[in-house]
């Protein structure tokens, strides 16, 4: 099955700098990737994610990009500020297609902090 | 924005009861996930549902559980005898459709599960 793998476990940046996760995935057959931030105590929220078609995708301060030969996904956020601090969260998944019903499989997450 | 709701939010048991974690998905979502979350850790797969037959399972998902779609809205989790391993966070998420434009799973916020 898929094993994705998630670094750095935790991650201090002071604020206005930028911030990058790295994630490898071992399943050649995944093609969907999201990335989940989660504060303490509440759900996995989306913040972004990637199709296998695609190379990068960027949403204002945040952007992924995506190796398939490699098999590895960044996400990367500039300029950033205190309430980016939460524990983030990539994941793998087969979920394209009619009956794609596929499960995520998360890394095992960063805690980002932002130093003020 | 329509939002994934769980209860209770916190269940405590003794150790060999029986639980039922409770899921409202989104109204127009068709597949259904339960996650778990052990403290500190990443989240883990559980069990996905379609057309009222699950699809797949993880090997965490033992006979001690099952899941049920009672009604039209809700969706349920249930641990037959608990067992303190079974101590974590519970997630439930809904995604809309199989196709590749609706990969998003959408989280709940969770049932924390404490069995002493």
């Amino acid at each position: 099955g898929e094993n994705v793998e998630q670094h750095p476990s935790t991650l201090s940046v002071q604020e206005g700098d930028s911030a990058v996760i790295k994630c490898t995935y071992s399943d050649s057959a995944s093609n969907y990737f999201p990335w989940y931030k989660q504060e303490l105590g509440k759900r996995p929220q989306l913040i972004i994610d990637i199709r296998s078609n695609v190379g990068e995708k960027k949403d204002q301060r945040i952007a992924v990009t995506l190796n398939k030969t490699a098999k590895h996904f960044s996400l990367h956020i500039t300029e950033t500020q205190p309430e980016d601090s939460a524990v983030y969260f990539c994941a793998a998944s087969t979920a394209l297609g009619y009956f794609g019903n596929e499960k995520l499989t998360f890394g095992t997450g960063t805690r980002l902090t932002i130093i003020p | 924005e329509p939002e994934v709701t769980q209860t209770p939010s916190h269940q405590v048991t003794q150790m060999g009861q029986e639980v039922i974690l409770r899921c409202v998905p989104i109204s127009n979502h068709l597949y259904f996930y339960w996650y778990r979350q052990i403290l500190g850790q990443k989240v883990e797969f559980l069990v996905s549902f379609y057309n009222n037959e699950i699809s797949e399972k993880s090997e965490i998902f033992d006979d001690q559980f099952s899941v049920e779609r009672p009604d039209g809205s809700n969706f349920t989790l249930k641990i037959r005898s608990t067992k303190l391993e079974d101590s974590a966070m519970y997630f439930c998420a809904s995604r809309r459709t199989g196709t590749s434009d609706t990969d998003t799973q959408y989280f709940g916020p969770g049932t924390r599960l404490t069995v002493l």
